[in-house]
């Protein structure tokens, strides 16, 4: 069956870091995966979106590039801030069944920025 | 409405009552989405809806579990003689269709507490 695997959490990074949150999947067919986001109090929010391999999402600052070669969909942005800190979810939606079924979700990282 | 509406947004009830959890999802969107979140178990995916019909209902965790889509729009989700291993988020989405690569857009979930 289909498997999200992301980096464990909490990730603290100082204000203007660099951030990576590794994404790997297990698939089949061609799937696509997204991003989502929860910030403190708030429901899931969809961040970014690929559709196939080689394309990249971006939003915000944040991207992600899907990768067939390495089944991956790491989610980095170049400068992050205090409002960034949040719950960050990897996700695919597969291709099997017409992609019907629902999203499969990774455990979710919690992202938390210090000024 | 103008996003995924979900009520209550709390119950707290007994072990053994039943419970009835609503959605209503983003007008013109025909496709519905139920999830659980939990401590333990991450974001679950329970079932979809392609219009009024559910196609699978294998990822509904017991037959204590069942969900109804009337007249395209307002979903239910029915917890009979609940136990406190429900205890979680239920989350609703909707996207326009079904397809793999149609982002899903989130409600802010009904936070289920058994006693």
């Amino acid at each position: 069956g289909n498997s999200v695997t992301q980096m464990e959490g909490p990730v603290t990074l100082s204000e203007e870091a660099f951030l990576t949150i590794n994404c790997t999947y297990t698939a089949t067919g061609y799937p696509s995966l997204f991003w989502y986001v929860q910030y403190p109090g708030e429901g899931l929010q969809l961040l970014l979106k690929a559709t196939k391999a080689d394309d990249k999402g971006s939003n915000k600052g944040f991207e992600a590039t899907y990768r067939k070669e390495t089944t991956s969909f790491h989610l980095e942005k170049g400068s992050v801030q205090v409002s960034d800190s949040a719950v960050y979810f990897c996700a695919l939606k597969g291709s099997s069944g017409g992609g019907a079924d629902g999203l499969t979700f990774g455990k979710g990282t919690h992202l938390i920025i210090q000024p | 409405g103008a996003g995924v509406s979900q009520s209550p947004s709390n119950k707290v009830t007994e072990k053994g009552k039943d419970v009835e959890l609503r959605c209503d999802p983003i007008s013109g969107h025909t496709a519905l989405y139920w999830y659980r979140q939990s401590l333990g178990q991450g974001l679950e995916f329970l079932i979809y809806f392609q219009g009024n019909s559910a196609p699978d209902k294998s990822g509904l965790p017991s037959d204590r579990f069942s969900a109804e889509r009337t007249g395209g729009s307002v979903s239910t989700l029915t917890i009979q003689r609940t136990q406190q291993e429900d205890s979680a988020v239920y989350l609703c989405a909707s996207s326009l269709v079904v397809g793999s690569n149609q982002p899903q857009h989130f409600g802010d979930g009904t936070r289920l507490s058994i006693l």
